[in-house]
């Protein structure tokens, strides 16, 4: 089975520091992706890098900032944590298009990482 | 740009069908999946269906896709309150690509 591994399942910073949320799947898969999640508004795209060192903006990308150093690792920075940036946050991974549609497990997700900024 | 609505809560009694609806907008979408969320934990996959299918069937869970109306459908039969969580409908033009999601359906199944 696939593991989507997130570090922490909860986290309590204060504003202004410096917030690194890790991600680790043990797959081998290129893709992987971070996705904040608050009420009423769904699961919004952050960040995603379809290859080591590769990364592109999603679509809230703004305070953030992400690092792909191994293929299998995907970190979440936050540079200085704002009370706004206080949400569920969820990685994934998938296998790459053209690789095949591996059926049923398109993106496997983490249990989420709920982090609260003071 | 892309979008998927959905309704945000749907209240049932055990043992009857819920229907959950979806609409997107990107009619160049490909893959249209179903997503389920209990309560602290992360998404998982329930079912998904290709945008030349119209309908997918898989247990108690069946997905109808209209591709036209651009309208898709989780029907779950015999609900039970295990089933009790959010869905997230969610479209993508490819596999393995980011995943563009509805704001969720809150089901709660009442015994």
């Amino acid at each position: 089975d696939v593991k989507v591994t997130q570090s922490s399942r909860y986290l309590v910073k204060r504003t202004g520091e410096k917030v690194f949320l890790e991600c680790v799947q043990d797959m081998d898969h290129e893709n992987m992706f971070w996705y904040r999640q608050d009420p009423g508004l769904g699961l919004r795209l952050i960040y995603f890098s379809y290859d080591v060192k590769m990364k592109e903006k999603g679509d809230i990308p703004e305070g953030y900032s992400v690092s792909r150093e191994k293929k299998e690792r995907f970190s979440l920075i936050l540079e200085s944590a704002s009370t706004n940036q206080t949400s569920m946050y969820l990685c994934a991974s998938s296998v790459p298009h053209g690789a095949g549609f591996n059926s049923n497990q398109p993106q496997h997700f983490g249990d989420g990482t709920r982090l609260s900024i003071l | 740009g892309e979008d998927v609505e959905q309704s945000l809560f749907l209240s049932v009694r055990e043992g009857d069908s819920s229907v959950i609806n979806c609409t997107y907008t990107d009619s160049s979408s490909t893959y249209l999946y179903w997503y389920k969320q209990e309560p602290g934990a992360g998404l998982q996959l329930l079912t998904y269906i290709f945008s030349n299918m119209d309908m997918k069937q898989d247990q108690r869970l069946t997905v109808l896709l209209n591709k036209k109306d651009k309208h898709l459908s989780l029907r779950i039969a015999d609900t039970q309150t295990g089933d009790s969580a959010i869905y997230f409908c969610a479209e993508s033009y490819q596999a393995g690509t980011a995943l563009i999601f509805g704001k969720g359906t809150t089901l709660s199944v009442s015994s």
